[in-house]
């Protein structure tokens, strides 16, 4: 299994410009979620996934759109860039959504660091 | 979310034990513990987590208070690979739909392992 893999691994974009940063996970995970971590900050919850076709709004939502077509993979579009989005962005997987049961561990990816000028 | 409490930073010397507390005073009755933690320059990975037992793996311990108002992570024999951000963090259990599934990360806190 390649666990979680996220592409790029760096990007920088121009105030204004869109893109999308990839996540997929290879564990048949139905729960899908993408954090920011800002310099010497914990992580904050951006948007989350149950399952394919269903997702919902995190912490700090303004400014991505999420969408789940398949189990495997869960994008994270940015529609206009700001320099507010610098940041490192993890997207992590479950086999179900966190609560106490033995295989509820969300796994993590390595990450994206997006820069915006 | 129930908050969590942590310091924001601790040392060790290697080979040594290591308690993280955590403290957690408004906890419902049904929230988990669960501890991650994370190196320098990845992502967060898990480490343990319990309700209101002890609860030991190959990575840790976690020692819940008896009023669960707070829990200790126990590194047993710290390494210099253990140096990392530890994030204890609350979670309530499955319930169904779509508004539940929010980890909530705090501070965490920065253990140093000296040599």
């Amino acid at each position: 299994n390649a666990g979680v893999t996220q592409t790029p691994k760096f990007q920088v974009l121009k105030t204004g410009q869109s893109m999308t940063l990839q996540c997929a996970q290879d564990m048949n995970h139905e729960y899908m979620s993408w954090y920011r971590q800002d310099p010497g900050m914990g992580l904050r919850l951006i948007h989350y996934s149950v399952g394919a076709g269903i997702t919902d709004q995190g912490e700090v939502p303004n400014g991505y759109n999420v969408s789940r077509s398949t189990t495997e993979d869960f994008p994270l579009r940015l529609l206009s860039a700001a320099p507010s989005q610098t940041s490192v962005y993890f997207c992590a997987s479950s086999l179900s959504p966190p609560s106490g049961t033995s295989w509820d561990t969300q796994y993590f990816g390595p990450g994206t660091r997006l820069t915006v000028l | 979310d129930a908050k969590t409490t942590q310091p924001n930073s601790m040392e060790s010397n290697e080979e040594e034990p290591v308690h993280l507390p955590c403290n957690h005073s408004t906890i419902s009755g049904t929230d988990y513990i669960h501890w991650y933690r994370q190196l320098p320059s990845q992502g967060p990975e898990y480490v343990i987590h319990g309700l209101t037992s002890n609860v030991n793996n190959r990575m840790a311990s976690l020692a819940i208070a008896e009023d669960r108002k707070s829990s200790t992570l126990i590194l047993h024999r710290a390494t210099l690979r253990d140096a990392a951000v530890y994030y204890c963090i609350l979670r309530g259990p499955r319930a169904g739909g779509t508004s539940y599934g929010k980890l909530t990360f705090g501070q965490g806190t920065i253990l140093t392992v000296h040599p």
